[in-house]
C-alpha cells in the first residue's frame, strides 16, 4: 500500500522564477486536493479535483497559481512568478468516497 | 464564518501523565470532524473520524470524542513517541469531499 508522494520535498527558488511541484495520490483515490501550510498555523485549502475536473478553488489560489490533474491521475502545482510570501509546505491529499483525506509528505518551498 | 480554534497551543507532559487536547468549532452544518497527528516536516497523519455528538473512537492511548461545539483527544500514560502537532479540522455539509478546515494544531512534548 503506497501512500500519496509528492515531488521534490524541498525547492528553493529566486523571487520570480517559476516553480512546479507534483503529486501521486493513492492509487484508487478519485479526489485530490492541495493546500498550503506556514509555520504556526494549520493546513489551508487551495483547491480540490474530482477525477481530472477542477471543482474547487480557495480564494488563496491567486492568478499566479494552476493546477492540473490530466487523466485523473497525478496532479502537478505550478507558481508563476513565485513571492517571498509563497514560501510554505505544499501539501496534497487524496480521498476515496469516504471523508478521510490522507496526506502526502509535502513539498517545502523557499523563496529568496 | 466556520471556523476551528485548538487549545492549548501547547502542551509538555511527563510520560504516563494523561491528559486532554481541546478542538473548539464553529461550523454551519457539521459533515465531519478529523484528528490528525503532524511530526516535524512531514504531512499530517489521518487519526480518526467524528460524525455526530456522542461518539467516540480508540486508537492505542489515544480517544476522541464529540460534542456539538467541541472535540476532544485524550491521551492516556503518554510516551514520547506520542510528541507531535495534533491537528484537528471539520468539514461542513455541502461541501462533499472538499475543503477541510483546520485548526492552528496543539504541540504536544512528553519527556521520560
Amino acid at each position: 500500500d503506497t501512500g500519496v508522494s509528492q515531488n521534490p520535498r524541498h525547492k528553493i527558488t529566486k523571487r520570480g522564477q517559476n516553480v512546479t511541484f507534483r503529486c501521486d495520490p493513492i492509487s484508487e483515490h478519485n479526489r485530490l486536493y492541495w493546500y498550503r501550510q506556514t509555520l504556526g498555523q494549520g493546513p489551508e485549502f487551495l483547491t480540490y479535483f474530482q477525477n481530472e475536473a477542477q471543482l474547487e478553488k480557495s480564494r488563496l489560489l491567486s492568478d499566479r497559481f494552476s493546477a492540473e490533474r490530466p487523466k485523473g491521475s497525478f496532479s502537478t502545482l505550478e507558481i508563476q512568478r513565485t513571492e517571498q510570501g509563497d514560501s510554505a509546505m505544499y501539501l496534497c491529499a487524496s480521498s476515496l468516497i469516504s471523508y478521510e483525506q490522507y496526506f502526502g509528505p509535502g513539498t517545502r518551498l523557499t523563496v529568496t | 464564518e466556520d471556523q476551528v480554534t485548538q487549545s492549548p497551543e501547547a502542551l509538555r507532559l511527563q510520560e504516563g501523565e494523561s491528559s486532554s487536547l481541546n478542538c473548539s468549532y464553529t461550523v454551519s452544518g457539521l459533515r465531519g470532524l478529523f484528528w490528525y497527528r503532524q511530526d516535524p516536516g512531514k504531512g499530517p497523519e489521518f487519526l480518526f473520524t467524528l460524525y455526530s455528538a456522542g461518539e467516540e473512537k480508540e486508537k492505542e492511548r489515544l480517544k476522541a470524542t464529540l460534542t456539538k461545539k467541541e472535540s476532544f483527544l485524550h491521551i492516556t500514560a503518554p510516551k514520547p513517541e506520542d510528541s507531535a502537532t495534533y491537528l484537528c479540522a471539520v468539514q461542513a455539509k455541502g461541501q462533499a469531499g472538499t475543503a477541510l478546515i483546520f485548526g492552528k494544531g496543539t504541540t504536544l512534548s512528553v519527556s521520560s
